[in-house]
């Protein structure tokens, strides 16, 4: 049940795009379309922004835009906005071994 | 409006027990599997364990396995962490989720509680 491997920061200007990256293995990422990305701001909950790799929940501006290629999801923000700045969450669906699933380690996107 | 609000967080001391409960509202509570999540001070998220709609199948993140029994009543639209054999390593903000027909895709969370375990 190792955590998925996420770059701990990224940053953009305002209206620049960024993409942040989400490794797993052919276990979880790789084996499963059922990559999910949170938003969390300080003091919060954690927000649904993708679900099933690349699906957005009602309300989910699409400036959010989630993808994957073998075992790496990525999330990628476009026309960044001050309100996007937060960590950000993926996890992955693991197989019905007694297993639900697996969280990554989170990345701090700052809005420059 | 969906509305998950969890309870009984607090101060216990190792090896201690405390149990959480999950009220939900705003939704057909019988009908979502749910998901208990965990987030150390200044860390990231953890998996904990996973209940289906009906009970019939339950997961624990090895970390707690065998210490923690989740559990719920559909009648009562709630959701439970009983956790036994409490460590320094379990103190946390202690959030349960509704999955949202895909697996760990909590739509809805609640705001979380806090769980110290300190002597």
């Amino acid at each position: 049940q190792s955590a998925l491997t996420q770059p701990p920061s990224a940053s953009g200007s305002p209206g620049q795009s960024v993409t942040i990256s989400c490794t797993g293995t052919s276990s979880d990422v790789g084996g499963y379309n059922y990559v999910s990305w949170y938003q969390q701001h300080p003091g919060k909950a954690p927000k649904l922004m993708i679900y099933e790799v690349s699906k957005r929940p009602s309300g989910v501006p699409d400036r959010f835009s989630g993808s994957k290629s073998g075992n790496t999801a990525s999330l990628t923000v476009s026309g960044l906005q001050a309100e996007d700045e937060a960590d950000y969450y993926c996890s992955s669906y693991a197989g019905s071994n007694n297993f639900r699933g697996v969280f990554g380690g989170g990345t701090k996107l700052t809005v420059l | 409006e969906v509305q998950l609000v969890e309870s009984g967080g607090g101060l216990v001391q190792p090896g201690g027990s405390l149990r959480l409960s999950c009220a939900a509202s705003g939704f057909t509570f019988s009908s979502y599997s749910m998901n208990w999540v965990r987030q150390a001070p200044g860390k990231g998220l953890e998996w904990v364990s996973y209940i289906s709609s009906s009970s019939s199948t339950i997961y624990y993140a090895d970390s707690v396995k065998g210490r923690f029994t989740i559990s719920r009543d559909n009648a009562k639209n709630s959701l439970y962490l009983q956790m036994n054999s409490l460590r320094d390593e379990d103190t946390a903000v202690y959030y349960c989720a509704r999955e949202a027909g895909t697996p760990l895709a909590g739509d809805y969370w609640g705001q979380g509680t806090l769980v110290t375990v300190s002597s």
